[in-house]
């Protein structure tokens, strides 16, 4: 199975920052690479897909990156709505395996 | 406007079994593969299931494979999630989403394996 180690568990951060969540898979994915936005009480909602592309309705500050095993979620210009954790998931093979997550607080 | 709608949660005791649904609509749902995902109380996500479209085949990580059976309805755009010998850890609210990527959720329905 493909291990997600995502970085780091939690982040804070003020309005306006930016600010970038790691996730490094135990072997190539080949972009195979998803981040999800889950607030409290929420289902969780896709951001960013195929490790770079952007999902319809999602603000443009937030961008993907990254290849083979190492990938990161970046977000500019935060804003308070962005207070949420943030999930990577690994959909190259079965089974599907996300990361541990990472809380962001806004200061 | 894609709709995810999951039901048949609820309180029930270990080794014991309950099947949830997933009522779809919005999108033509026998084209898409569909997953079930997991998540335990203050937990991380795992997915849990995946079935082709016309059902044929079938996903499973090993913590739940001969004891949860993902099936559908296409003809009722209705997914389905048998789960037996329920374990306590088990317990989670179970999301249906629609792949690839996962792009939509459901709202989720809690299932508690407790005596």
């Amino acid at each position: 199975d493909i291990q997600m180690t995502q970085s780091p568990a939690s982040l804070s951060a003020s309005l306006g920052e930016t600010v970038s969540i790691e996730c490094l898979a135990s072997e190539d994915i080949y972009n195979n690479l998803a981040w999800y936005q889950q607030k409290p009480g929420k289902s969780p909602q896709l951001l960013i897909y195929y490790a770079s592309s952007l999902q319809d309705g999602v603000p443009s500050r937030f961008s993907g990156s990254g290849s083979g095993t190492q990938y990161s979620l970046k977000i500019n210009s935060l804003e308070s709505e962005d207070a949420a954790t943030y999930f990577c998931l690994q959909d190259s093979e079965y089974p599907f395996t996300f990361g541990s997550g990472t809380k962001l607080e806004i200061k | 406007e894609v709709q995810l709608v999951e039901s048949g949660g609820g309180l029930v005791q270990p080794g014991r079994s309950l099947k949830l649904s997933c009522a779809a609509s919005g999108f033509t749902f026998s084209n898409y593969y569909m997953a079930w995902v997991r998540q335990a109380p203050k937990k991380g996500l795992e997915w849990v299931a995946t079935i082709s479209t016309s059902g044929s085949r079938t996903y499973y990580p090993d913590s739940v494979k001969g004891r949860f059976t993902i099936s559908r309805d296409n003809a009722k755009s209705s997914l389905y999630l048998q789960m037996n010998s329920l374990k306590s850890e088990d317990t989670a609210t179970y999301y249906c989403a629609r792949q690839p990527g996962l792009d939509y959720w459901g709202q989720g329905v809690m299932v508690t394996v407790s005596s």
